[in-house]
């Protein structure tokens, strides 16, 4: 079957560093997504990775190993409107995307 | 800029009642689809659209069911609601169903089965 796992919860510290991971088993591969969602809110997209290496956009890069079948998140300078739920998901070979259930970000001052 | 309304946002249904939920997109997107989402669990896909006329069944499509008349509008409907379909629903859309660009979502509807 196809599986997207990642950290149910991580707690960080504001103006600090956290790396969130992501392992995926799917039927083919068609690119890696990361959505942050805040609660009560709808997902919103962060960052898209298809090719290895690291994908910068500002605070946040998102890194994508195919052949480990790995990825993560890296928010730098961290703020306490960070506090969300970080999604992540694959396309497969059909271009359906396949969600992890998301890993929660808490954010202590 | 409206990209994707859904309506209602929220509603508190009795078991066995009929319920449309109603979604419209402004962006002119080939595809569309419909999740639900549950605590510890990921989004998952009810039902999508590829383009206007036409229909697929997503992971979890039993007792749902949509039609795709037209680009904009893409409603779920649930023919005799379960308390199992208690759930939030976010009602989505991407130029096409094969592309690489992000989807972008609605605000959700929370849907109360009693």
């Amino acid at each position: 079957g196809q599986n997207i796992d990642q950290p149910t919860e991580m707690t960080a510290t504001e103006g600090a560093i956290v790396q969130i991971n992501c392992t995926y088993q799917t039927s083919g591969f068609n690119g890696l997504f990361w959505y942050q969602q805040h609660a009560g809110e709808a997902p919103t997209f962060l960052s898209y990775n298809v090719l290895d290496g690291l994908e910068e956009k500002g605070r946040f890069s998102s890194f994508l190993s195919r052949s480990k079948g790995y990825s993560y998140l890296l928010l730098k300078e961290l703020q306490m409107k960070d506090s969300a739920s970080y999604l992540c998901a694959v396309k497969d070979s059909n271009y359906q995307l396949i969600w992890g259930a998301g890993t929660k970000l808490i954010i202590k001052p | 800029i409206a990209g994707i309304t859904q309506a209602p946002t929220s509603q508190i249904l009795a078991a066995g009642r009929r319920m449309t939920l109603r979604c419209t997109q402004d962006m002119r997107h080939n595809a569309m689809y419909w999740y639900r989402q549950d605590l510890g669990l990921g989004l998952r896909l009810i039902h999508y659209s590829n383009t206007a006329g036409t229909t697929g069944k997503g992971e979890v499509p039993d007792g749902y069911s949509v039609s795709r008349a037209n680009t904009d509008d893409f409603p779920l409907t649930l023919a005799s609601a379960v308390p199992s379909q208690t759930s939030v629903y976010f009602c989505a859309s991407s130029p096409g169903l094969a592309d690489t660009g992000e989807l972008f979502f609605g605000e959700g509807s929370r849907l109360t089965v009693l």
